[in-house]
């Protein structure tokens, strides 16, 4: 059963717009995504959620196709600060429950 | 501000001894987790309450037990631990008022357990 599936790790450099991509081909048809950022040695932390097309709040962007088999979390302009591990979490359709994806470690460099 | 609290953050207890972990929540939703966040793993989840009613994940080990006496506070009994149970322990709350699966949940700081 193929879950989510996310890039291990990404390398960016500050001010540059950073997109990460998570696959969720089973996704349940009526849950939403959802994406966490976690700093080590805390608890993960909401940033975006969305269920079709592009949601954006004061933080990143969150691009969905109509298949809704993919979701692209956008970063404009990382920072220092946003080195982190990003989490995308789906439910899975006919089994009633949700996973969080391999999260993606984001390395911002000076 | 309201939020999610557990205690201890750091929990060292022997092999066999069995230990329990905390977590308050001042937000009322009527859902919390317990997940074990292994080093470099994504968080997985034991086990959630929605209100009182129980939910075990299926792979979670007999040796995790969990109680909510009231909509504030859920604990995690490790009845004995082993090496492997060695991990960050997430709690996280959630509404959960729509019967999503993945409404927004809120997470608490962790408690990182030494097993020695």
């Amino acid at each position: 059963l193929a879950k989510t599936t996310q890039p291990i790790s990404m390398d960016s450099y500050e001010g540059q717009e950073v997109n990460i991509t998570c696959s969720h081909n089973n996704i349940a048809t009526n849950d939403y995504i959802t994406w966490y950022q976690q700093f080590p040695s805390q608890g993960p932390r909401f940033i975006i959620q969305g269920y079709k097309t592009k949601v954006t709040n004061e933080v990143a962007s969150l691009f969905i196709p109509a298949d809704r088999k993919s979701s692209t979390l956008s970063l404009p302009r990382v920072s220092l600060s946003d080195t982190a591990v990003y989490y995308c979490l789906v439910g899975v359709y006919n089994f009633n429950k949700f996973y969080f994806g391999s999260g993606t470690k984001l390395n911002v460099k000076p | 501000d309201a939020m999610v609290i557990q205690n201890p953050r750091y929990q060292v207890t022997q092999f066999g001894k069995p230990v329990t972990l905390s977590c308050s929540q001042t937000l009322n939703h009527n859902v919390m987790y317990w997940y074990q966040q292994k080093s470099s793993q994504a968080p997985k989840l034991l086990f959630h309450y929605y209100d009182k009613d129980f939910n075990n994940e299926a792979d979670t080990p007999d040796n995790f037990q969990s109680r909510r006496p009231n909509t504030s506070f859920c604990f995690l009994d490790i009845r004995s631990p082993g090496l492997g149970d060695a991990a960050m322990y997430l709690c996280a709350t959630s509404p959960q008022t729509s019967g999503r699966k993945t409404d927004t949940q809120y997470f608490g700081p962790g408690t990182r357990l030494t097993v020695l």
